[in-house]
């Protein structure tokens, strides 16, 4: 079963921040939520991760909703090198299945000149 | 700083023959190690994962197999290659805390099988 749910492809103009939307409405509350991307041929890359407060890298922001239903990924000024595949992930950091990190089909974010 | 090596980048193998990849990780002691695979067009499909030397715990019955003889080697194997194991093969490492910053991959592997 599906944990998030994301669009399948986004368009984002050079320059301009793009914003990802996750949901995850079966989030549990131990579960954080954890954004990677893959570029194409390269293995996935850490983005950032948030339980509950909103989180800001030298990368992206994460927004995540009071309900921690949803969450969005900022990207502030996209580049082309920007273009990837974007993936959502719920993951508990202790337990059963904490160590598996499911990788859904995730968004294609094309960045565009 | 941790880094994670896999090789060979690319590999043409026959139908039929041997298959095997290794990753090594450096700069941390202890991890738990991945493989996954990713098909042509499809998404990560997490094959098999290790939280010590010779703990082996495989997600998904298939023609492969792992090991894990050293605490930062992982090694990939199958004794005769199927067409449907062509793909694009991670070896990834993450803490055993649990928490932190999720897994690191490495560069990865394209496996075609001819």
């Amino acid at each position: 079963d599906a944990k998030t749910t994301q669009p399948t492809s986004m368009d984002c103009a050079e320059g301009r921040a793009a914003n990802l939307p996750c949901n995850h409405s079966t989030i549990s509350g131990n579960e954080y939520v954890y954004w990677y991307r893959q570029i194409h041929s390269q293995g996935p890359q850490y983005i950032i991760h948030g339980l509950k407060n909103n989180e800001t890298n030298e990368m992206a922001s994460l927004i995540i909703t009071e309900d921690r239903k949803s969450s969005t990924l900022i990207l502030p000024h996209a580049t082309l090198r920007d273009t990837a595949v974007y993936y959502c992930i719920v993951r508990g950091h202790s337990g059963a299945g904490s160590y598996q990190l499911t990788f859904g089909k995730g968004t294609k974010l094309s960045v565009i000149p | 700083s941790q880094t994670i090596h896999q090789w060979p980048a690319t590999l043409v193998q026959p139908v039929g023959s041997p298959l095997s990849l290794e990753c090594t990780v450096e700069g941390t002691s202890n991890p738990n190690l991945y493989w996954y695979r990713q098909a042509a067009g499809r998404g990560l499909q997490l094959l098999f994962y290790s939280v010590g030397i010779g703990q082996i715990s495989s997600e998904v019955p298939q023609n492969l197999s792992a090991s894990r003889p050293q605490d930062r080697q992982f090694i990939l194997s199958s004794k005769k290659l199927l067409l449907s194991d062509s793909g694009f093969y991670l070896c990834a490492w993450s803490g055993t805390t649990g928490g932190g910053y999720g897994y690191t991959f490495g560069s990865g592997t394209r496996l075609t099988v001819v």
